[in-house]
């Protein structure tokens, strides 16, 4: 079945630093690509999402691109901030019967330190 | 644009009772998922409505569960005779329009069994 894995966790950096969260997917047919994050104590948050081979999403300063032929979509940020110390959740949509149910990586969590 | 709410935000109950939590979804979303989540874990999807109709229960979704989504607006989530197993995060989300839409997810209810 369809799946998502991701790098364990954590990933504990100082301020400023380049980040790279590896994910990799296994699916039937042509997925949707997403990142969600999860604050302590909330709900996920989507940051950014892919529907297609090369599509480049991006948000608050964080970029992944979709990649069909090594099944990947890594998360990366040039600049991490303090604020960005929470889980990070890989995601992809399994259709099924018309609509898309979300199948998520375990996560991984990040720390960022002054 | 409220987001999606849910309720209690905690639940705290002795093994072999009975619970039941409340999801509101964004008001003009059609489409409403419910996912458990447990420590250190992606959430695992537990249930599929369109409108008022239950369109998918995945095999997580014991005979001990049930939910509801009447009149296809907020939706319910019960669990009868409660097993240590139950405690996790039960998220709910909601998208609108087309399969494809991003989920947007509330803050979830945690379950502790005592």
């Amino acid at each position: 079945g369809d799946s998502v894995t991701q790098m364990e966790g954590p990933v504990t950096l100082s301020e400023e630093a380049f980040l790279t969260i590896n994910c990799t997917y296994t699916a039937t047919g042509y997925p949707s690509l997403f990142w969600y994050v999860q604050y302590p104590g909330e709900g996920l948050q989507l940051l950014l999402k892919a529907t297609k081979a090369d599509d480049k999403g991006s948000n608050k300063g964080f970029e992944a691109t979709y990649r069909k032929e090594t099944t990947s979509f890594h998360l990366e940020k040039g600049s991490v901030q303090v604020s960005d110390s929470a889980v990070y959740f890989c995601a992809l949509t399994a259709v099924s019967g018309g609509y898309n149910k979300l199948i998520f990586g375990a996560g991984t969590r990040l720390a960022v330190h002054p | 644009d409220t987001g999606v709410s849910q309720n209690p935000r905690h639940k705290i109950t002795k093994r072999g009772q009975n619970v039941t939590f409340r999801c509101d979804p964004i008001s003009e979303h059609n489409r409403l998922y419910w996912y458990r989540q447990t420590l250190g874990q992606g959430p695992e999807f537990l249930t599929y409505f369109q409108n008022e109709a239950q369109l998918e229960k995945s095999r997580l979704l014991s005979d001990r569960f049930s939910a509801e989504r009447p009149k296809g607006s907020f939706s319910t989530l019960e669990i009868q005779r409660t097993e240590q197993g139950d405690s996790a995060m039960y998220l709910c989300a909601s998208s609108g329009g087309a399969s494809n839409q991003p989920q947007h997810f509330g803050d979830g209810t945690r379950l502790s069994i005592l």
